[in-house]
């Protein structure tokens, strides 16, 4: 199984600053990374796929990079809304997919 | 807009069975392969199964295999995840979420249910 290692666990910034998150994969995932926002009581909202391209609709302040075994997700001007948990998910071993355990991006 | 509402999680013993469907409207629902990913509380998300668009492939992770089914009704813009031989390690808020893609699935879920709980307790 892959395992997909998220950090920092938390990151407590003010909005207007920049968010900068990693994914690490315990083995190549190529390109087959993609990261999601949750907030609390809600499901996953899928923001990027294939590591950067963002998915339909997501403001172009969320970018993802990243190939092999090392992603970032970078949020260039945090709006008061992007506080919440992000996930990256690898799907390179598919049907065995796995989520990353969060990073919780909360306001300082 | 896509809309996907999942229903019949609820409270049962461990050995138990219990049956939730997601009802789709929105999209197309025979063009897409669909998923069920749960969530344990706190946790990060699963992903538990897929079926196909046409209902005649499917795959499950090991942590459900021989105890889950997934299947569909396009004729309904219905799926169902039919849950045995529950366990306590199986509580979490199950979700139906599409697949990015038309047809061959890419194991992206670009749509998402607002879920149902699943409690397993005696």
């Amino acid at each position: 199984e892959i395992v997909l290692t998220q950090s920092p666990d938390t990151l407590s910034l003010s909005p207007g600053e920049r968010a900068t998150l990693s994914c690490r994969a315990s083995q190549t995932v190529r390109s087959y990374l993609a990261w999601y926002q949750q907030k609390p009581g809600q499901a996953p909202r899928l923001l990027i796929y294939d590591a950067s391209n963002r998915a339909t609709g997501i403001p172009a302040r969320f970018s993802g990079s990243g190939s092999g075994t090392d992603f970032t997700l970078t949020i260039s001007s945090l709006e008061p809304e992007d506080f919440a948990v992000y996930y990256c998910q690898q799907r390179s071993s598919w049907p065995a997919l796995t989520f990353g355990g969060g990073t919780k991006v909360e306001i300082k | 807009q896509v809309q996907l509402v999942e229903s019949g999680g609820g409270v049962v013993q461990p050995g138990g069975s219990l049956r939730l469907s997601c009802a789709a409207s929105g999209f197309t629902f025979s063009r897409y392969p669909m998923h069920w990913v749960r969530q344990a509380p706190g946790k990060g998300p699963e992903w538990v199964t897929v079926i196909s668009y046409d209902g005649n492939d499917k795959h499950n992770a090991d942590s459900v295999k021989g105890r889950f089914t997934i299947s569909r009704d396009n004729s309904k813009n219905t799926l169902y995840l039919q849950m045995n031989s529950l366990r306590a390690e199986d509580t979490a808020v199950y979700y139906c979420a599409r697949d990015r893609n038309i047809a061959a699935a890419v194991y992206y879920f670009d749509s998402w249910g607002q879920g149902t709980l699943v409690t397993v307790s005696s």
